[in-house]
């Protein structure tokens, strides 16, 4: 069973880098599927933030993709974001996800999301 | 990319059966047949439950069906139960290579 789990601070001051890092268990990131990161600002709709590939092909949201950058680490079965100068509309639950492949993007395993507050 | 256009709410009778539309561009969900449906419950992630417009992901319910008709694609559920109240999110890839969600519907079971 494809698991995700994401980790990081909880409180991040403005200004600042938002950092987060997902954490697969149950497949291997090398085996191939991109993987992505989506947000949900609090009593808000979905946003997608952008995927990667294992190589470390990536794709990013046009209105965020200035101050994103996601990689990842095969070694430790890992992907991770890092959002650059947050400001107070970057608070939301952040979710990592499996795209199920084929084409298109399409989630099929999901994260259980952690709540990132952007706060001084 | 702007947000793809869905009704705020919608609501309907056990039994009955509902639709949700999702209305993008010629760019989004007229261009591709990559048109997907979310449902997410109150602080819980969301779940897939409708891929490439008509697809169902095993598991889940045949109550469950999506179109796409031009730049519109919708999704209609059967037989609606109590437990089918949630957030439901349609999303859809894009000429750029990127994805747009639409902005989410309340569905109510009265």
């Amino acid at each position: 069973q494809v698991q995700l789990q994401e980790s990081g601070p909880g409180l991040v001051k403005p200004s600042e880098t938002l950092s987060l890092t997902c954490t697969v268990s149950g497949f291997s990131i090398s085996i191939g599927h991109y993987w992505g990161w989506i947000r949900q600002s609090p009593g808000k709709g979905l946003e997608w933030i952008g995927n990667i590939y294992n190589s470390g092909s990536t794709y990013y949201n046009p209105s965020l993709k200035s101050r994103v950058t996601i990689s990842v680490d095969t070694s430790k079965n890992q992907f991770s974001l890092k959002l650059s100068s947050v400001t107070a509309a970057d608070t939301a639950v952040y979710y990592c996800a499996r795209d199920k492949g084929g084409s298109g993007w399409t989630f099929d395993y999901w994260g259980q999301g952690t709540l990132v507050t952007v706060s001084s | 990319q702007s947000a793809l256009t869905q009704p705020a709410s919608v609501s309907g009778s056990p039994g009955q059966s509902i639709t949700i539309s999702c209305t993008g561009t010629s760019s989004d969900v007229g261009g591709y047949n990559y048109v997907s449906w979310y449902q997410q419950y109150p602080g819980k992630a969301p779940k897939l439950i409708i891929y490439d417009v008509t697809s169902r992901p095993s598991g889940v319910s045949n109550r469950f069906s999506g179109s796409k008709s031009g730049n519109t694609a919708s999704l209609t559920i059967s037989g609606l139960q109590a437990e089918d109240e949630a957030d439901y999110y349609c999303s859809s890839y894009t000429g750029s290579s990127t994805l747009v969600f639409g902005g989410g519907t309340k569905l109510t079971v009265l």
